[in-house]
């Protein structure tokens, strides 16, 4: 089975709000993590990336956290907007290796007006 | 720089017939992934190439193969086209296994 796996499949949040969505690694090993976004119709896109060395890391509007004793990885978005509207992967990877990356199934965020 | 490109972008087949799509990669990127999308299985790897050379493969029968250039463009053949080979293809490339992945658009494959 996958070994990175989603809390919540759907997330409703009000516009101006601030948005989580949590993924769960299995793969101790793993340590390169990837949040994408996708929006309908198109393919995913690159949001922000994590090493394990780190434990937090931010970007426009966005952090990932990232705590390896219990496994668990997420995305904060601030100020949630419209545009934000789409699904969300996690994916993960052992970086020293030559794997694919292993994806989740993927969080809908609905962001309401 | 330009972004990962797929051809074609929609197609519809039927039972039994092939079908080849293509890839081209962001330049200087050497590793191109291949994916299989559908609502009910998500995001599945199916192989990725580097330097022409297959270096991972995901569970899919031997129907799906791919191939890649000199050139770091890649295709994907799917050949006796099944009912449930409908989905969305979507291609990813990268300068390593390991690195950071840039997806395309997308295929999307409809077989009657």
């Amino acid at each position: 089975g996958e070994s990175v796996g989603l809390h919540l499949p759907t997330l409703s949040v009000q516009e101006g709000d601030n948005s989580i969505i949590n993924c769960a690694y299995s793969n101790s090993a793993s340590d390169y993590f990837i949040w994408y976004k996708q929006e309908s119709g198109k393919g995913p896109q690159f949001i922000i990336d994590i090493r394990s060395n780190m434990d937090k890391r931010q970007g426009q509007r966005v952090t990932v956290l990232l705590n390896k004793t219990v496994k668990h990885l997420s995305l904060q978005i601030a100020a949630t907007q419209p545009g934000d509207s789409a699904v969300y992967f996690c994916a993960e990877n052992i970086n020293s290796g030559n794997t694919p990356l292993v994806f989740g199934k993927g969080t809908r965020l609905s962001v309401i007006a | 720089k330009a972004g990962v490109t797929q051809t074609p972008r929609y197609l519809i087949k039927t039972r039994g017939q092939q079908v080849t799509l293509s890839c081209s990669p962001i330049s200087g990127h050497r590793s191109v992934s291949w994916y299989q999308q559908t609502p009910g299985q998500g995001l599945q790897f199916l192989f990725e190439y580097f330097s022409e050379t297959q270096r991972n493969k995901g569970n899919f029968p031997g129907r799906f193969s791919g191939r890649q250039f000199s050139n770091s463009r890649s295709e994907m053949n799917v050949s006796t086209l099944e009912l449930g080979d409908s989905a969305l293809y979507l291609c990813a490339s990268s300068t390593g296994t390991a690195e950071t992945q840039y997806f395309g658009p997308g295929t999307r494959l409809l077989v009657l």
